[in-house]
């Protein structure tokens, strides 16, 4: 069956950065987009980006515009989500999610906390 | 930047039929899909290209788009079914999440 498998939770300082990755399997990492989402504790879902796993090309919010960066290793199907210039605010559940113009299935996520 | 305006919360009583709005610009214009998010776990694709079930989705689940508002429709709403719902569209190349609600079986 299709699956995205999510490294485990961070604990990251202020200042630093967080790399998240999302292994696929179940089908051809190529034929679909990846998306990262992110969920603060008791809030809604916000989109982050996504990226062709086949060309490499990304597309992000504008929010997070030069500061996030997406890739993709083809060979062990792996997406990469890296978030820099982590803040309090960044403190999030963050999920990889397949797809083009809706997203299924998602990771099981993976809780980034942000604190001193 | 394009917006999707949800209602905080809705309450159904068991048996009942649950409508849930999402609503902006010319929305019917888009396609819309909706996901279901139970405490502590990740958000499941319930509804996409505003009507079509995803295989594994109960048919009491239902969804329209028209006009400035898309709905998702519970028919017959079960206690499994509480949970946080969130519409979902494309603004260009971005995706554009409604603000979610939260539907309680009383």
């Amino acid at each position: 069956q299709v699956q995205l498998v999510q490294s485990g939770a961070e604990v990251k300082k202020p200042g630093a950065s967080v790399k998240v990755s999302c292994k696929a399997s179940g089908y051809t990492f190529t034929d679909y987009y990846i998306h990262w989402v992110r969920q603060v504790p008791g809030q809604g879902l916000e989109w982050m980006g996504r990226i062709n796993p086949n060309s490499g090309g990304t597309s992000s919010a504008q929010k997070f515009q030069g500061r996030v960066t997406m890739t993709g290793d083809t060979s062990i199907s792996t997406a990469y989500m890296d978030l820099s210039r982590l803040t309090s605010d960044d403190t999030a559940v963050y999920y990889c999610a397949r797809g083009d113009s809706w997203l299924d299935p998602w990771g099981q996520g993976t809780l980034v906390t942000v604190s001193s | 930047s394009y917006e999707l305006t949800q209602p905080p919360s809705v309450s159904v009583s068991p048996g009942q039929t649950a409508s849930i709005t999402c609503s902006g610009d010319k929305l019917g214009d888009r396609y819309t899909c909706w996901y279901q998010q139970k405490p502590g776990q990740s958000p499941v694709l319930v509804i996409y290209q505003d009507t079509k079930r995803p295989s594994g989705i109960p048919e009491r689940f239902s969804g329209s788009n028209s006009g400035n508002t898309a709905t998702l429709t519970i028919s017959g709403t079960q206690a499994m079914d509480e949970a946080d719902y969130y519409c979902q569209t494309w603004d260009g190349s971005t995706v554009v999440f409604g603000g979610g609600t939260k539907v309680t079986v009383l």
